[in-house]
């Protein structure tokens, strides 16, 4: 069974300094894994996902993260943080081949002036 | 391009009833999902549908079931509403089956009295 835990369910940090979001999976087969961003009353964006290439990943918005096997993480960090980042971010997890997303139970992030 | 768009936005029962949410995926998009998003949680998965066939079921009980129309919009249908089904309820969409990026909605929030 596919799992994924969020490590922080807060993290709270100043405008223009870096974000560091931690996620750790678990994962009977070569897992794909995803950073979905959730605005207040919206759906779910997707910022990157890592398929079994490059395991330094690049999104959007400056977003980038990094795929760890011997640690079995998948961290999202950002060089500096914007005021439009707050929202609230799942780590993902799916077995490669299907559709099933097993969501983290999210990290709020806050970003303040 | 329009997204993948949910109706209705807001949704109010009473124990006992039946709804229908409905969701029109990207165009060109085949595979529609549906996940249950409950307040403080991360959504869960409970139904896939790829060319008007299931193709994954989550653990929801029976109550919940799904359908997806030759223009591979998607229903789906909850009988006997209890008050724990209140949730967001997010419809994604992708291209193919397997291993693609899914696209949410903005979701259908359902409220149980």
């Amino acid at each position: 069974a596919q799992s994924v835990t969020q490590l922080d369910s807060h993290v709270s940090v100043s405008e223009g300094t870096p974000v560091l979001l931690r996620c750790n999976y678990s994962s009977s087969y070569s897992p794909s894994l995803f950073w979905y961003v959730q605005h207040p009353n919206k759906g779910l964006q997707l910022l990157l996902k890592y398929t079994s290439a490059a395991t330094l990943v690049k999104g959007i918005n400056g977003f980038e993260a990094e795929f760890k096997k011997s640690e079995t993480s998948f961290h999202l960090t950002k060089p500096s943080a914007h005021m439009s980042d707050a929202a609230e971010y799942f780590c993902v997890v799916s077995e490669r081949g299907f559709q099933k997303l097993v969501f983290g139970t999210g990290t709020r992030l806050l970003v303040s002036p | 391009d329009t997204g993948v768009t949910q109706s209705p936005t807001h949704l109010i029962k009473t124990r006992g009833q039946q709804v229908t949410l409905r969701c029109s995926p990207i165009s060109g998009h085949k595979s529609v999902s549906w996940y249950q998003q409950v307040l403080g949680q991360g959504p869960q998965f409970i139904f896939q549908y790829y060319e008007k066939e299931e193709r994954g079921r989550g653990n929801f009980p029976d109550r919940f079931s799904a359908r997806q129309f030759p223009n591979y919009s998607s229903e789906l249908n909850v009988n006997a509403l209890l008050l724990g089904d209140s949730a967001l309820y997010l419809c994604a969409s992708s291209h193919r089956d397997g291993n693609q990026p899914q696209h949410f909605g903005d979701g259908t929030r359902l409220s149980i009295l």
